[in-house]
């Protein structure tokens, strides 16, 4: 039982330049998220999604696109990546929404040049 | 406005001083409330979740208790491996509200 994976675990790209971070779970969650991580900010939500198939936007989603096309992977898609955009990335799943734990898996960190 | 504020920002603590950790929040309809360990380069790391004032849960050096307004860590007699960021979150009905983390870093 490998929990939450993510991949790479660093990642330097150029302005402009788009990737895709990776994240999988194997624990059959509903619920998985991607936050940021930057110093004195605390972890933000990204994009989160409920299902299969089923997406929302949290609280910082300009730049970024996510998908679901099954239960185990969410990745999460930079289009055009800007200096704005460096900073640590976790993926995290839940059974729910409030009330159950959120695992996290052990991030990527992103340089934006 | 739905908020999770965490005390003090940091401390320092000798080996074996007790001490204790803050977070309180403002959440509609709390559904839980989350403690997380993070060490640094690392994901956080589920330590509790409590889901209703009265409530207390222990792991070895550490207890968590929960008010209708705040959360407590309780840390006894702490070791330098009980160094890190711990990080408070509360999960309303659709959304969880992570605070800043409390940097602790207990010297031998």
């Amino acid at each position: 039982n490998a929990g939450v994976t993510q991949t790479p675990k660093f990642q330097v790209l150029k302005t402009g330049q788009s990737m895709t971070l990776q994240c999988a779970q194997d624990m059959n969650h509903e619920y998985m998220s991607w936050y940021r991580q930057d110093p004195g900010m605390g972890l933000r939500l990204i994009h989160y999604s409920v299902g299969a198939g089923i997406t929302d936007q949290g609280e910082v989603p300009n730049g970024y696109n996510v998908s679901r096309s099954t239960t185990e992977d969410f990745p999460l898609r930079l289009l055009s990546a800007a200096p704005s955009q460096t900073s640590v990335y976790f993926c995290a799943s839940s059974s729910g929404q409030g009330r159950d734990t959120q695992y996290f898996g052990p991030g990527t960190r992103l340089t934006v040049l | 406005e739905d908020q999770v504020t965490q005390s003090p920002e940091a401390l320092r603590l000798q080996e074996g001083e007790s001490s204790s950790l803050n977070c309180s929040y403002t959440v509609s309809g709390l559904r839980g409330l989350f403690w997380y360990r993070q060490d640094p380069g690392k994901g956080p790391e589920f330590l509790f979740t409590l889901y209703s004032a009265g409530e207390e849960k222990e792991k070895e050096r550490l207890k968590a208790t929960l008010t209708k307004k705040e959360s407590f860590l309780h840390i006894t007699a702490p070791k330098p491996e009980d160094s890190a960021t711990y990080l408070c979150a509360a999960g309303g009905d659709d959304k969880i509200i992570f605070g800043k983390g409390t940097r602790l870093h207990i010297l031998p």
